[in-house]
């Protein structure tokens, strides 16, 4: 069964600095991979996706994640936070598209220091 | 924009009453999901549907059924609701998997169920 694993569950970050948000994942084949930010009350949003090609994907907001087949990972990365980045961030792995379901990680909960 | 709206943002209900969630999305998806959302636990799925009158179950389908008689109308029942049923509901849709890319899942804002 697919799994996906977000080891961090707060990260407090000070705005300007750098951030990696953590997300391995277990699945049998190729995944596809997403990253969703949750506003506080509101739904999820889409950062970035990979499905195939570059390993390095480029999202909204100035985030970018990397794919590593090696270590199963797709981590999020933004070079420089802004305070309004304080969200939730669910890291996801898809069947390959279509009818099935995402299955999620839990979430890592983003705090932003002035 | 994909736009996927949900009829209610805050619900109250009693213990046992018959509860409905409507979702609708506005860009003739096949694919329809229904989540909810725990602290501590993340997204589960609920159920999920490819087309007008068919039902998938998800992860978590106990105590819940869906209906979808229209293509852009997904609803989840709670035939007889209960406490532990007290969650954020998430819909979703997504366009068939014909074209690679196109596979993403768009999210309504969620209905934020309490159950009494």
């Amino acid at each position: 069964a697919q799994s996906v694993t977000q080891p961090d569950i707060h990260i407090t970050v000070s705005e300007g600095a750098s951030l990696e948000l953590r997300c391995n994942y277990s699945y049998g084949a190729t995944p596809y991979l997403f990253w969703y930010v949750q506003s506080p009350g509101q739904g999820l949003q889409l950062l970035l996706k990979y499905f195939s090609g570059d390993t390095l994907v480029q999202g909204i907001k100035g985030f970018e994640a990397e794919f590593k087949r090696s270590q199963s990972s797709f981590n999020l990365r933004k070079p420089s936070v802004h305070w309004s980045d304080a969200a939730e961030y669910f890291c996801a792995v898809g069947p390959g598209g279509g009818a099935d379901g995402l299955t999620f990680g839990k979430g890592t909960h983003l705090i932003i220091q002035p | 924009d994909v736009k996927v709206t949900q009829s209610s943002r805050y619900l109250v209900k009693r213990t046992g009453e018959k509860v409905f969630l409507e979702c609708v999305q506005d860009m003739d998806h096949e694919n329809m999901f229904w989540y909810r959302q725990d602290p501590g636990l993340g997204l589960r799925l609920i159920y999920f549907s490819y087309d007008v009158k068919m039902k998938e179950k998800g992860d978590i389908p106990e105590g819940y059924s869906v209906s979808r008689e229209k293509k852009e109308r997904f609803s989840l029942i709670l035939e007889s609701a209960s406490t532990n049923q007290t969650s954020m509901y998430l819909c979703a849709s997504s366009p068939p998997a014909r074209l690679a890319g196109e596979e993403t899942q768009y999210f309504g804002p969620g209905t934020r169920l309490l159950v009494l």
